[in-house]
């Protein structure tokens, strides 16, 4: 099994709702990533989970919150999310999570806030 | 900042011609490169990747040439087909740097029957 499953693929919000993306992998990797990507953007590093501790949060702000329940799971907590914040959020992960690494990253979930 | 560019941000090609992506990085302690397909509603895919320690790489009909000199990595794909229709990132990292890849711009490439 090589890919990473994110779901829901699709999720529609308003500002005041509460929601989580999730992601799963069953390659053994033991470092998972969210990325942000904006329509005709190249994707932006968010967050990077290491052996199941966050190890890089960009200056993300906290109306993101990721979770890292094991280390084949990754979710990502919405809360108050403004307009802007719409765009496909892409996890990823890699076998170790040390430089040099290529990441596979899954499909992504594209979220509208209205 | 530092960053990691393209020149072109569209290519048209005929179907079986070469296609040839360029990419620009001004990061000199950049040591590991990768580029990734994106196709229309999926997330990128890995094509190749090359480290500091070379100069060309070659895959199935794709070819990546590094040149450290003036910063420029490029990505050859032969005898171009419809399913390479994507657009195509370049993405560096620096050894020490954790995993932290930074994507450049992309190139929408077009293939015409």
């Amino acid at each position: 099994d090589t890919e990473v499953t994110q779901t829901p693929k699709h999720l529609v919000m308003g500002m005041t709702n509460k929601k989580s993306l999730k992601c799963e992998q069953h390659m053994g990797h033991r470092a998972m990533y969210w990325y942000k990507q904006k329509a005709k953007k190249p994707p932006e590093l968010m967050f990077v989970y290491s052996y199941e501790k966050l190890s890089i949060n960009e200056s993300v702000p906290s109306r993101f919150s990721p979770e890292c329940p094991n280390s084949s799971l990754l979710n990502l907590h919405l809360h108050a999310l403004q307009p802007e914040d719409s765009a496909l959020y892409l996890c990823a992960s890699s076998r170790e999570g040390v430089s040099n690494e290529k990441l596979f990253f899954g499909s992504g979930t594209q979220l509208s806030v209205l | 900042g530092e960053s990691v560019g393209l020149h072109l941000p569209t290519l048209s090609v005929q179907e079986g011609d070469n296609s040839i992506i360029n990419c620009a990085y001004s990061n000199s302690a950049s040591d590991y490169f990768i580029w990734y397909k994106q196709e229309s509603g999926k997330g990128p895919q890995f094509i190749i990747d090359i480290r500091s320690n070379m100069d060309k790489r070659q895959g199935q009909r794709v070819t990546v040439l590094l040149n450290k000199t003036v910063k420029h990595l490029s990505l050859q794909i032969a005898a171009t087909q419809p399913g390479d229709s994507a657009v195509y990132f370049c993405a560096e990292a620096r050894h020490g740097g954790g995993n932290m890849l930074t994507f450049g711009g992309g190139t929408r490439l077009m293939v015409k029957p």
